[in-house]
């Protein structure tokens, strides 16, 4: 079975920064993404870990730790527009299996 | 832009109806999905076609049909639903079925 936990919400001020967790117990493991989806809209990618390490993209950063089954992604330098769902996902073989997401919202 | 376009963008509809959800990708991607997105559950895989052939079925309801008539549509037939299938019907697309997935705007169904 596939079982990916990860906050329902979180909240921070506008230029902080704010690490999203997730944790996962699958059958099997090829990868991790990580999506941003605003409310009413597709989600869209923001990044892919293989192996194990931090992977920087601008202001966001993803980590994996696969003994652990761990992942964060971390947001930096907080925008009004970051307040979105993020969705974390474990893709085995052709199986992309989602969290519920975490709700972030950023205030001003 | 995603590349990934699905129409129509609402849909209301009765127990009694049939109505199709349309899926097209313009990326050339080799692989499509159909996901449903219920209010703060996760994101639902339904079925996965690679080449045009299904290979997931996701223990999907048969008032679910879907279709793949070629590598750059899907369609999702819908017939008999019931309220509780009332979600965001999302598709998706990757270049094959390991790979990054694209995602289209989605289909909200209401059934009434």
């Amino acid at each position: 079975g596939q079982n990916i936990d990860q906050p329902t919400e979180m909240t921070a001020t506008e230029g902080a920064i704010v690490q999203i967790n997730c944790t996962y117990q699958t059958s099997g493991f090829n990868g991790l993404f990580w999506y941003q989806q605003h409310a009413g809209e597709a989600p869209t990618f923001l990044s892919y870990n293989v192996l194990d390490g931090l992977e920087e993209k601008g202001r966001f950063s993803s980590f994996l730790s696969r003994s652990k089954g761990y992942s964060y992604l971390l947001l930096k330098e907080l925008q009004m527009k970051d307040s979105a769902s993020y969705l974390c996902a474990v893709t085995n073989d052709y199986k992309l299996s989602f969290g519920a997401g975490t709700t972030v919202t950023v205030r001003a | 832009e995603t590349g990934v376009t699905q129409t129509p963008r609402h849909l209301v509809m009765g127990m009694t109806n049939k109505k199709s959800l349309k899926c097209e990708q313009h990326l050339g991607h080799n692989a499509m999905y159909w996901y449903k997105q219920s209010a703060k559950k996760p994101l639902e895989l339904m079925f996965v076609y690679s080449l045009e052939e299904r290979v997931e079925n996701n223990s999907v309801p048969s008032r679910f049909s879907p279709e793949c008539p070629n590598s750059s549509h899907l369609f999702l037939h819908l017939h008999t639903l019931q309220p509780e299938d009332s979600a965001l019907y999302l598709c998706a697309s990757s270049q094959d079925v390991a790979g990054k997935q694209y995602f289209g705007p989605g289909t909200r169904l209401t059934v009434t």
